[in-house]
C-alpha cells in the first residue's frame, strides 16, 4: 500500500507570493492533518480534515488556509508569504475509526523556502 | 496547555548500548501517545502507539511505556546500532475526537560504531 504523498517535494518562493502545497492519504485513510516544521518551533499543527470538515486549527494566521476534497486528497494554501513561512510541512493521514486508534503516518514533506 | 518535553535534548553513544529516551508531558488527559523517528531532512516515520489504557508496547527492539498518571513515557531501544541514528519525537493526542498531534522538542540520538 502506498505512504502518505506529497507534491511538490520542494519549493522555493518570494516574499509576498502564495503557494499551494497537495497531500494524498493512504488509501482508505479519511484524516489528513497539516504541521509547520522549523528548527526554532519545532513541529506545530496547522489544521486537521476529516470528511471535508476541518475538525481542528491550530494558532496560525488566517494567510494559513486548507481544504480536503472527496477523495480525502487536500491541499493546503498560504498567502502573502513571509520569510518566517520557510519550513517543512508535513501532511499526516489517519484510519479515523478503527479501533479508535488514530495512528498518523506522515508524508516526507514540502521543503519551502521564501526569498 | 499542554506541554511535551523530551530528555535528553542529544545523546551519542557507542554501538551495542541500551538507552532510554524520556518524554513528559504537563496533562495527563491524553488519548494516545505515540514515538516517531525523523532523519535529518526527511518525513516522520511511526515507532509505536500506546493508548491510553495501555502500559507499554513493543517492536523488535523497541519498547516504550507510558506513565499516564505521572506524565511520563519512555522509549527503551536494545543493543543501539549506527541505523538508529536519528531524531527521536514523542507526541500526545489531546482527544478521542482529533487526530491532533502535540510534539515533544526531540532526542537526537547518535549511535557510533
Amino acid at each position: 500500500k502506498a505512504g502518505v504523498t506529497q507534491t511538490p517535494r520542494y519549493l522555493i518562493k518570494t516574499r509576498g507570493q502564495q503557494v499551494t502545497l497537495s497531500c494524498s492519504p493512504i488509501s482508505g485513510h479519511r484524516s489528513v492533518s497539516w504541521y509547520q516544521q522549523t528548527p526554532g518551533q519545532g513541529l506545530q499543527f496547522l489544521f486537521e480534515y476529516f470528511s471535508e470538515t476541518q475538525r481542528n486549527k491550530g494558532n496560525f494566521p488566517g494567510r494559513f488556509s486548507g481544504r480536503q476534497f472527496s477523495n480525502s486528497r487536500s491541499e493546503m494554501n498560504v498567502s502573502t508569504l513571509e520569510l518566517g513561512d520557510s519550513a517543512l510541512y508535513l501532511c499526516a493521514s489517519s484510519l479515523v475509526g478503527l479501533a479508535g486508534t488514530n495512528e498518523q503516518f506522515f508524508g516526507p514533506g514540502t521543503r519551502l523556502t521564501v526569498l | 496547555k499542554q506541554e511535551v518535553t523530551q530528555i535528553p535534548a542529544a545523546l551519542s553513544v557507542p554501538e551495542g548500548e541500551n538507552l532510554v529516551l524520556n518524554c513528559s508531558f504537563t496533562d495527563s488527559a491524553i488519548y494516545n501517545l505515540q514515538w516517531f523517528r525523523q532523519d535529518p531532512g526527511k518525513g516522520l516515520t511511526s515507532l509505536l502507539l500506546i493508548q491510553s489504557s495501555q502500559r507499554e508496547q513493543t517492536s523488535g527492539r523497541l519498547n516504550a511505556s507510558l506513565d499516564k498518571s505521572s506524565g511520563r513515557s519512555t522509549l527503551y531501544i536494545a543493543a543501539s546500532q549506527p541505523g538508529d541514528s536519528a531524531t527521536y519525537l514523542c507526541a500526545v493526542s489531546p482527544g478521542d475526537n482529533t487526530d491532533k498531534l502535540i510534539f515533544g522538542t526531540g532526542t537526537r540520538l547518535q549511535v557510533f560504531p
